[in-house]
């Protein structure tokens, strides 16, 4: 059983569009984040959700906007697709201030 | 500040031990974790170290803190090639408003030549 499962795990699209990543954990935990990793590796919080709840929003363009139907969800959706936007996401969790456990990440290409 | 740093590459041949380095600034560190991200897979909690310990081992791991230089180490004995991946150095800190939040280094490339 996968804990922390991203779909999808590739994602190739144009220019302009709107596409979204889900997220699902069956860990039980109430604290589910989103991190981009650049072609460089570097990784940049982008979202933290605490039972349902935003708790952190870094500096993310308001086109990404997290939605957290419930404590085991957070899925992000991406309008207007920019070049810049193309990097692997991943989705994590954790039991509060816990250790995190990440998903396989999701590759976007923007075209 | 609120900064972790890491050398962003090292490389070892198979067998020797490998020592990553890490930084930190802020002194209200709680937890102190290093992830392992092979390629193309996400990241993998390896081991973490409360910030009042001064070491912690793990089978072929071993995590340094030496909380008055603000350094974090992490030694692998007998370098395997399966251990090439990009190992992430993380500060968990108490910030604003209390809330407590993670600061990650921004990774170091292991090569291990066999």
């Amino acid at each position: 059983d996968t804990a922390v499962s991203q779909t999808p795990k590739y994602l190739v699209t144009q220019m302009g569009n709107d596409k979204s990543i889900k997220c699902e954990q069956n860990l039980g935990h109430d604290t589910m984040y989103w991190y981009k990793q650049d072609s460089k590796k570097f990784l940049k919080i982008m979202f933290s959700y605490n039972n349902k709840e935003l708790i952190i929003n870094e500096t993310v363009p308001n086109r990404f906007s997290p939605k957290s139907p419930d404590k085991a969800h957070l899925n992000l959706h991406i309008n207007s697709l920019e070049l810049g936007d193309s990097a692997v996401y991943f989705c994590a969790s954790s039991q509060g201030s816990g250790s995190l456990f990440f998903g396989e990440g999701s590759r976007l290409t923007v075209l | 500040g609120e900064d972790v740093e890491q050398s962003l590459f090292l490389s070892v041949r198979e067998g020797d031990s490998s020592v990553i380095n890490c930084t930190y600034t802020d002194s209200s560190s709680t937890y102190l974790y290093w992830y392992k991200q092979e390629p193309g897979a996400g990241l993998q909690l390896l081991t973490y170290i409360f910030s009042n310990m001064d070491m912690k081992q793990d089978q072929r791991l071993t995590v340094l803190l030496n909380k008055k230089d603000k350094h974090l180490s992490l030694r692998i004995a007998d370098t395997q090639t399966g251990d090439s991946a990009i190992y992430f150095c993380a500060e968990r800190i108490i910030g604003a408003g209390n809330n407590r939040k993670l600061i990650w280094g921004l990774g170091t490339s292991l090569a291990v030549n066999p």
